[in-house]
């Protein structure tokens, strides 16, 4: 079956440094790739997605590239605030089902330190 | 209001009780799912609802029992829980399930059984 493997957490990181969360997946065909954020007492929110190979998602700073010969999603950001600090989801979708079938990681909890 | 709310956000009870959760969305969507949410864990689809009409039921225990009257209103009914139940269930909605695309999501249930 579909699954998705994110680096374990927690993340701490000073502001302005430069962020990397790894995701990787394993789906057979072609998913699409998802990145979500919940901050501090809310649900989760779409923060960038991606549908196809190559494809690079971006939203607020933030940027992910399907990448389907090392079937990875990795987030990054290159200048990380305090205003960051969430649990970043990845998360696929089997095309065949769309959302009935969609696949969540572990969640990796960030951390910025003024 | 807008967007989906969850009632109670914060849920304490025993193994004998039976407690309700609800889900209402405002987003005029016609899928609905439970998700669970434990620590060090992936989020764990439970329920989806589209069109009023349950179309996943990811081999949750019977002691979960969810009920959806329409398509803007979700309850998941918990009947002799154990204390490995509490976590945070979420509720999101999306358009229709056979499509990939976004999950809006509540703000959460925090379930502690005792």
């Amino acid at each position: 079956g579909n699954s998705v493997t994110q680096m374990e957490g927690p993340v701490t990181l000073s502001e302005e440094a430069f962020l990397t969360i790894n995701c990787t997946y394993t789906a057979t065909g072609y998913p699409s790739l998802f990145w979500y954020v919940q901050y501090p007492g809310e649900g989760l929110q779409l923060l960038l997605k991606a549908t196809k190979a190559d494809d690079k998602g971006s939203n607020k700073g933030f940027e992910a590239t399907y990448r389907k010969e090392t079937t990875s999603f990795h987030l990054e950001k290159g200048s990380v605030q305090v205003s960051d600090s969430a649990v970043y989801f990845c998360a696929l979708s089997d095309p065949n089902f769309g959302n009935e079938k969609l696949t969540f990681g572990t969640g990796t909890r960030l951390t910025i330190i003024p | 209001e807008t967007g989906v709310t969850q009632t109670p956000r914060h849920l304490v009870m025993g193994m004998t009780n039976k407690k309700s959760l609800k889900c209402e969305q405002h987003l005029g969507h016609n899928a609905m799912y439970w998700y669970k949410q434990s620590a060090k864990k992936p989020l764990e689809l439970m329920f989806v609802y589209n069109f009023k009409e349950q179309t996943e039921n990811n081999s949750v225990p019977s002691r979960f029992s969810p009920e959806c009257p329409n398509s803007s209103h979700l309850f998941l009914h918990l009947h002799t829980l154990q204390p490995e139940d509490s976590a945070l269930y979420l509720c999101a909605s999306s358009q229709d399930t056979g499509l990939v695309e976004e999950l809006f999501f509540g703000e959460g249930s925090r379930l502690t059984v005792l």
